[in-house]
């Protein structure tokens, strides 16, 4: 059972630079999503997707793009890092959309520092 | 908007002690709360949820929460804790908007169980 997988496990930057953080799914959810989680504010939402070709924003989206083209993969884009991005990332995912009888499945999350 | 504050940062609590982490939310509509729980290094897991029905939820490893909506509270407790209970917790409500559900966190509680 692998769940929700997040590639890679840890990450420096340099400012400026570009990268993409990989989640995947092999349980046939719909609902995908990405969270950043700083000291003290816990889990804010970037952006969701409910299913395969549609993406919304979440609360802090400025700074990441994303897609969806298939239901499996929710990639997370930075494409021009900051130390503000300093963050631990994590992609969750629920059969449903977020909060109803579904629960959200997480990864363990990428650890990204931006120097 | 609806939000979601832990009143407790953080929690030390001694091995076989009652413990009570508390949780309240805005909103003005009916919600859906939820409680997970992050070990260390690791993504969060579902703890419980109340969607509707009997306003004591009882979740796994013996944890329980209590919807209270006049107090618009939703505290999460242990009536005696282990060492394996030391992690962050996350309450969190359900939010409709723009079509779908999406979950907004609090900034969650550190529990520390000493021996």
């Amino acid at each position: 059972n692998a769940g929700v997988t997040q590639t890679p496990k840890f990450q420096v930057l340099k400012t400026g630079q570009s990268m993409t953080l990989q989640c995947a799914q092999d349980m046939n959810h719909e609902y995908m999503s990405w969270y950043r989680q700083d000291p003290g504010m816990g889990l804010r939402l970037i952006h969701y997707s409910v299913g395969a070709g549609i993406t919304d924003q979440g609360e802090v989206p400025n700074g990441y793009n994303v897609s969806r083209s298939t239901t499996e993969d929710f990639p997370l884009r930075l494409l021009s890092a900051a130390p503000s991005q300093t963050s631990v990332y994590f992609c969750a995912s629920s059969y449903g959309s977020a909060g109803g009888n579904s629960p959200l499945h997480f990864g363990n999350g990428t650890r990204l520092t931006v120097t | 908007a609806q939000s979601v504050t832990q009143l407790d940062s953080q929690v030390p609590v001694f091995e076989e002690a009652p413990v009570e982490l508390r949780c309240n939310y805005s909103s003005s509509v009916s919600v859906y709360l939820f409680w997970y729980v992050q070990y260390p290094n690791q993504g969060l897991q579902l703890l419980l949820k109340y969607l509707s029905g009997s306003t004591l939820v009882k979740g796994i490893n013996g944890f329980e929460a209590e919807f209270n909506k006049s107090q618009t509270s939703f505290h999460l407790r242990k009536p005696s804790v282990h060492i394996s209970d030391t992690a962050e917790y996350f309450c969190a409500v359900s939010v409709w908007s723009g079509g779908y559900n999406k979950l907004i966190f609090g900034a969650g509680t550190r529990l520390a169980v000493h021996p």
